[in-house]
Formats: structure tokens, C-alpha cells, sequence
């Protein structure tokens, strides 16, 4: 089955600690993966996807095929980070993007 | 451009009513989505479709729901009759590619709340 895991439903850090958002992933397949973020009052976008292996906005997120894993990552948060985001996996076989639960960052001053 | 349009952005009815959900995808994209958010179950997909067609309406709860692509630039999702459970934020996406691509682009969403 395909299914995206977010363990942790809040995760509350202060301004300028590291930060980790968890995601494991289960899929029969080569994984193509996503993370997704919603900040208060706007759209759902896209963040950064691991094809791209790239640092949006001081993030980053490593495939670990090994433990299923895709974890966001920002050494130092700051407050404008504060936001829901959702990791997402897209099935080639059937076109899907399925997201996880998601993770409310919340980033104290 | 606007973005994937949505209308209503809010909904509040009573049980049993009609509620119709109505979206515009981006232009030129061929891929259209409906998701369901809710606090204990996240993004749920509802339905997609590709050229207008629904390709996987699995996500579908029940009979209740019913969505429709008449053409590549409207769709809409029924709910009919709506119940107290259905209260959800009820987002469309749409996407260029057939889907063959995970990068979404999102409305604003249509908060619906069922009394």
C-alpha cells in the first residue's frame, strides 16, 4: 500500500534551534517525494521536491530509501516558518499525490 | 493568472441540503484534483481527473459525493444530502502534465461547515 506517515502532529521549537519534520513513506516503486507547506491565510503550495535536491528557504530534505525516509530539515528556524507542512508522495502508476497527515511548526521568539 | 479559483470559500448548511463546490483549474492544465482536509485524517484525494475525464474515484466516500468536469475550465463536487461529518475545507487543484508530475497548485480552499 502507499502511505505517507507524519508522526508528529505539532512540533514547537524556538526561534534559531535546528528543526526536523518527520516522514516515512511505504511504496513498491522508485519513490518520487514532496513537501508541501501552507502558512496562515494562504494556498497550499509546494516547498521543495527531492528530485530537485535543493534548499528552499533554508530547508532541506534527504531520500533515504533505506529507512523510507524523506525528513524537512533547517538548521536554524526562524518565526516566519511557522506553518503546516505536509509531505506528499506521487505514484507514477496511478497519477496520485498522497499527502500525510501533516506537521504544524510552531516557532516561538 | 489567478490561480486555481474556488467558489464558495465559505459554506453553512443544514443537514440534508444540497451543496455544490465549484472550481477553476488553472488554464492550460490538464489535470484537475479534489482533496478534503480535515483535522484527523490531513489531505485526503477525493477524485481526479485527466482531459476532463475522472480517472480514479476512489477517495470518494460514499454515494453522497458526486464530481463533475464538464469542461477543462469548471468542475464541481455534490455533496447530496450533506451530513455533519462532510464539515471539512474541501480543496481543488490542477496541475499540467496528466498528472504525470506531483507538483499540485492549489485553491484558496471552500470551508464547509454542515449543521
Amino acid at each position: 500500500a502507499q502511505r505517507v506517515t507524519q508522526p508528529e502532529k505539532l512540533l514547537s521549537v524556538f526561534k534559531g534551534a535546528p528543526v526536523e519534520l518527520k516522514c516515512n513513506y511505504s511504496y513498491s516503486g522508485s519513490p518520487e517525494l514532496f513537501w508541501y507547506v501552507q502558512y496562515s491565510r494562504q494556498r497550499l503550495q509546494l516547498l521543495l521536491r527531492h528530485i530537485s535536491r535543493e534548499s528552499i528557504k533554508g530547508f532541506t530534505a534527504d531520500l533515504n530509501k533505506g529507512e523510507t525516509s524523506f525528513h524537512l530539515k533547517k538548521p536554524f528556524a526562524q518565526e516566519e516558518d511557522s506553518a503546516m507542512y505536509y509531505c506528499a508522495l506521487h505514484s507514477s502508476n496511478t497519477g496520485k499525490l498522497i499527502f500525510g497527515q501533516g506537521t504544524t511548526l510552531q516557532v516561538k521568539p | 493568472d489567478a490561480g486555481v479559483i474556488q467558489s464558495p470559500r465559505h459554506e453553512v448548511t443544514e443537514m440534508g441540503q444540497e451543496v455544490t463546490l465549484r472550481c477553476k483549474p488553472i488554464s492550460g492544465h490538464n489535470s484537475l484534483f479534489w482533496y478534503r482536509q480535515t483535522m484527523m485524517r490531513g489531505l485526503e484525494l477525493l477524485i481526479y481527473f485527466n482531459n476532463n475525464v475522472p480517472i480514479d474515484d476512489s477517495g470518494m466516500p460514499e454515494d453522497r459525493f458526486s464530481a463533475k468536469m464538464p469542461n477543462a475550465s469548471f468542475s464541481t463536487l455534490k455533496i447530496q444530502p450533506s451530513e455533519p461529518r462532510d464539515s471539512a475545507v474541501y480543496f481543488c487543484a490542477s496541475s499540467p502534465n496528466s498528472g504525470n508530475t506531483g507538483e499540485l497548485f492549489f485553491g484558496e480552499g471552500s470551508r464547509l461547515t454542515v449543521l
